[in-house]
């Protein structure tokens, strides 16, 4: 059964503090994905990776960065953490061999920055 | 700019009635759409990939249309039971590796 998991469920951080969402996929995917999730605003992608060490930039980059070390870990680091930051954070995989992108997702981290 | 549009208002139908819900997207030509079922709390679970080329796709209670020159998808789930309360997601190749995906749409399944 696929799977892909997420450090944590829920997260309370300080503003100016540095997070590290981690995502570990067990599918040996090429696609890693970050998107937050809000009300009314939907799946707003960060990053996205396609292999190791490669990086794209999303809709909304600002305010994170990346880091794709191993094929099977994709990490999410807010360098300084802001109230707006607060939200639902979502981790998703996806095979690159075909022609569509289904993509698997955890099970979300919240995020809350006080 | 591109654009998907679904039904931001829940929808709210007696058990046993078939939901219907609509994905709309502007400015692209996509060779697919995906719908994606998320419960409270969870990460989005895939249902169904349907094709351009395609202009139905069944998996068991669900259909899912195609309509490239409307520009517009429609989801089916006949049969409706409370177990299908979720939020339901569409989501588009657009031309980059990542999908884009509708803010979703959710239903209320009454018994």
């Amino acid at each position: 059964d696929v799977k892909v998991t997420q450090s944590s469920r829920y997260l309370v951080k300080r503003t100016g503090e540095k997070v590290f969402l981690e995502c570990v996929q067990d599918m040996d995917h090429e696609n890693m994905f970050w998107y937050r999730q809000d009300p009314g605003l939907g799946l707003r992608l960060i990053y996205f990776s396609y292999d190791v060490k490669m990086k794209e930039k999303g809709d909304i980059p600002e305010g994170y960065s990346v880091s794709r070390e191993k094929k099977e870990r994709f990490s999410l680091i807010l360098e300084s953490a802001s109230t707006n930051q607060t939200s639902m954070y979502l981790c998703a995989s996806s095979f690159d061999g075909g022609d569509t992108d289904t993509q698997y997702f955890g099970p979300g981290t919240r995020l809350t920055v006080l | 700019s591109q654009k998907i549009e679904q039904n931001s208002e829940a929808l709210n139908i007696q058990e046993g009635k078939t939901a219907t819900l609509t994905c709309n997207y502007t400015n692209y030509s996509p060779a697919y759409l995906q719908w994606y079922r998320q419960d409270p709390g969870r990460g989005p679970v895939f249902l169904l990939l349907i094709r351009e080329n395609e202009k139905e796709k069944r998996k068991e209670r669900l259909k899912v249309t195609f309509d490239t020159t409307l520009k517009q998808s429609l989801f089916h789930i006949t049969a409706s039971q409370p177990a299908d309360s979720a939020t339901y997601l569409c989501a588009l190749d657009m031309g980059r590796r990542a999908l884009t995906f509708g803010s979703g749409t959710r239903l209320q399944v009454q018994p």
